[in-house]
């Protein structure tokens, strides 16, 4: 049962332009979503987080939005840099109970010079 | 510099051959856990540590050992390996709920059993 979902496996967007990637959750009990974004050969690294009591968390050029009611959140990237290439897993826990990080299953973004 | 380190990083073994993935931390962080990476499978945990003495199991944890005697230590163990534990694992730490709960990864291993 995958409580985090990543529908689309890979994104390519413009140099410049918006890049929107969106995670779907099952599970209302969680208490955080956070992003990571991964390159080749490195470990995930946090990009952005946001609490459940909360619909919109801004951080320079990336927002994350959350609609709790359709269970689902989106990272946006304004604008895309070729930088931003990599793959971005969507991650949700709660603080509460068993204490699991759920991961997504990942999308690939690359942004086209 | 606060970091998680894992070692190996590469590893090619053979079936039946017991190995350990150390991997340590160094920012007082109880939150510890194993995942590992597979294609068009994403993150999967293995094993997480709540605390020390304390670990669970994730959602692949057969053929996978752990154990947490100190906090800054996190040992991924693989008693008999067998050639579908081929992949990437990462090891990652973390603070406990509140504000500061972003999860700190190793760089990587990755072990092929032959």
């Amino acid at each position: 049962d995958q409580q985090v979902k990543q529908n689309s496996p890979s994104l390519s967007v413009q140099e410049g332009r918006i890049s929107i990637l969106n995670c779907d959750y099952t599970n209302s009990m969680f208490d955080y979503f956070l992003w990571y974004k991964k390159y080749p050969a490195e470990g995930p690294t946090f990009l952005i987080s946001i609490s459940s009591i909360k619909d919109k968390n801004e951080d320079g050029r990336f927002t994350v939005f959350l609609n709790k009611s359709a269970k689902h959140l989106s990272l946006h990237i304004v604008p895309s840099q070729p930088g931003d290439s990599a793959v971005y897993f969507c991650a949700a826990f709660r603080t509460s109970g068993t204490y699991k990080y759920i991961f997504g299953t990942g999308t690939r973004l690359k942004v086209l010079a | 510099e606060a970091q998680v380190t894992q070692n190996p990083r590469y590893l090619i073994t053979v079936t039946g051959k017991k190995l350990t993935v150390t991997c340590s931390q160094n920012m007082n962080h109880e939150y510890m856990s194993w995942y590992r990476q597979d294609p068009g499978l994403g993150l999967r945990q293995i094993y997480y540590s709540m605390n020390v003495e304390v670990t669970d199991k994730g959602d692949v944890p057969e053929g996978y050992k752990v154990s947490r005697k100190e906090k800054r230590n996190f040992p991924l163990i693989l008693e008999s390996p067998s050639p579908n534990q081929t992949s990437l694992y990462f090891c990652a730490s973390s603070n406990r709920g509140g504000k500061n709960t972003e999860a700190f990864f190793g760089q990587g291993t990755r072990l092929t059993v032959v």
